[in-house]
């Protein structure tokens, strides 16, 4: 099976501008889940979906949004950029039942200067 | 929410022997998911191993165990016979409907 990937791998933006990423998950898997990863905060939770629904969220604001297509892939969308937006996203995908066991993607650098 | 704690920030261990990095985490939970992920350079992460909880057995795969105790909410993560491409950053992870993350252990192998 492919894996999970993720589209574009690099991004550099700049502050006020808007960023969508994309994300395809393991075929079968109905489940995307989004992560941000910085070097002060860590690994965080975005948001999940599952069957083009948002399942969960975290706690980031409104400027960060997603959607889930038919297919399953996913994209993630940040408006207003802020220089505090720079990460890794981290897109993972699962079956979306029992363990919930999540397969991560490569990852988006995003830089925002 | 719940949270997961690693408490070595750098972990260095020489090659072909064992290293155990430490994860304790805090829930009020008692049917849940723990596993353990790697991220090396790369940045991609890497399932390495997971645990359910209301199993009392310990997960083994290949060179890599866990010790599961789930009174003392502590699940560590033992590597046997450490290679070079061991050396990465490991997660510590709990899931329920999202994984929360420990801060990370720096492993690095020394040849």
């Amino acid at each position: 099976k492919a894996g999970v990937t993720q589209t574009p791998r690099y991004l550099i933006k700049t502050r006020g501008q808007q960023v969508t990423l994309s994300c395809s998950p393991i075929s079968g898997h109905r489940s995307v889940s989004w992560y941000q990863q910085t070097p002060g905060q860590g690994l965080q939770f975005l948001f999940e979906y599952f069957s083009e629904t948002q399942r969960n969220k975290g706690n980031f604001p409104g400027r960060f949004s997603g959607r889930q297509f038919s297919n399953s892939r996913s994209e993630m969308n940040v408006s207003t950029l802020e220089l505090g937006d720079s990460a890794l996203y981290l897109c993972a995908s699962s079956s979306g039942q029992g363990s919930h066991e999540q397969y991560f993607g490569p990852g988006t650098r995003l830089t925002v200067t | 929410a719940q949270t997961v704690t690693q408490s070595q920030p750098e972990m260095s261990v020489q090659e072909a022997e064992t290293v155990t990095l430490s994860c304790t985490y805090d829930t009020s939970e008692s049917d849940y998911y723990l596993f353990w992920y790697k991220q090396p350079p790369s940045r991609q992460m890497i399932l390495v191993i997971r645990q359910e909880a209301y199993k009392q057995q310990n997960a083994t795969e290949n060179r890599f165990s866990v010790n599961f105790q789930k009174a003392a909410k502590s699940f560590s993560l033992k590597i046997s016979d450490s290679q070079l491409g061991d050396a990465a950053m490991y997660f510590c992870a709990y899931n329920d409907y999202k994984l929360s993350f420990g801060a990370g252990t720096t492993v690095t192998v020394r040849a």
